[in-house]
């Protein structure tokens, strides 16, 4: 039973161009967040999605940034004409509807490691 | 001043000793995480809390909601516990997932 997959691992971009992150949940979880941790910094909410919906993007930049999850397929955080700035680890979590029938609460993947040239 | 605080921020210690780390926060909430993150890897969560204690092997984590303060205890230490520990809170009001975090706390066991 795998957990969250992200990928890839490691990405490095040169500046001005896309960076597509995937991340596939848990099975049975329908729920995906997004994180973003700087380095040297903590971790910082991104966007909550579930199929088909973005529920909350409070936490995403006003531009070049966007998330989709799809009816099919993984979640996806596009972030389009990267800087450098944006080299940061970005992870992605899920879960079921409800948190509480977890014990752990949030599932999270190993991240991907964004590098920006 | 954030609204999640960890203390200490670097913790050394021997192995077999016993550890604490300590969150206190300032917001109202509705559960509060204990993470794990080892160098260059992903992220483990240990305990979701929302009142009193949970204990999982070594792992033990308290809450008193009224202090607005959890600590995490690591019993007989080990190498292999070197990580960071981070702590999360679900503030009420807010979405599910839109955490706010603490910085961590850095911990190296000794052999």
């Amino acid at each position: 039973n795998a957990g969250v997959m992200q990928n890839p691992r490691h990405l490095v971009r040169r500046r001005g161009q896309e960076a597509r992150l995937r991340c596939s949940p848990m099975k049975g979880h329908s729920h995906v967040y997004w994180y973003r941790q700087l380095p040297e910094e903590g971790l910082k909410f991104m966007v909550y999605l579930q199929k088909e919906n973005i529920i909350d993007e409070s936490g995403m930049p006003k531009e070049r940034f966007s998330a989709e999850f799809p009816k099919e397929g993984p979640s996806i955080l596009r972030i389009q004409q990267v800087v450098r700035g944006d080299s940061a680890a970005y992870f992605c979590a899920s879960s079921p509807q409800g948190l509480q029938l977890t014990i752990y609460g949030y599932t999270f993947g190993s991240g991907t490691r964004l590098t920006v040239v | 001043k954030n609204e999640v605080e960890q203390s200490p921020q670097n913790l050394t210690a021997q192995e077999g000793e016993f550890i604490t780390i300590n969150c206190s926060y300032s917001v109202g909430i509705s559960a509060l995480h204990w993470l794990q993150q080892h160098p260059g890897g992903g992220i483990v969560s240990l305990f979701m809390l929302s009142s009193g204690k949970k204990k999982h092997g070594r792992l033990i984590a308290t809450i008193n909601i009224q202090e607005k303060h959890s600590s995490l205890h690591i019993t007989a230490s080990h190498p292999r516990d070197s990580a960071v520990y981070i702590c999360a809170v679900d503030p009420y009001g807010g979405s599910q997932g839109n955490l706010i975090f603490g910085k961590g706390t850095k911990l190296s066991v000794k052999p």
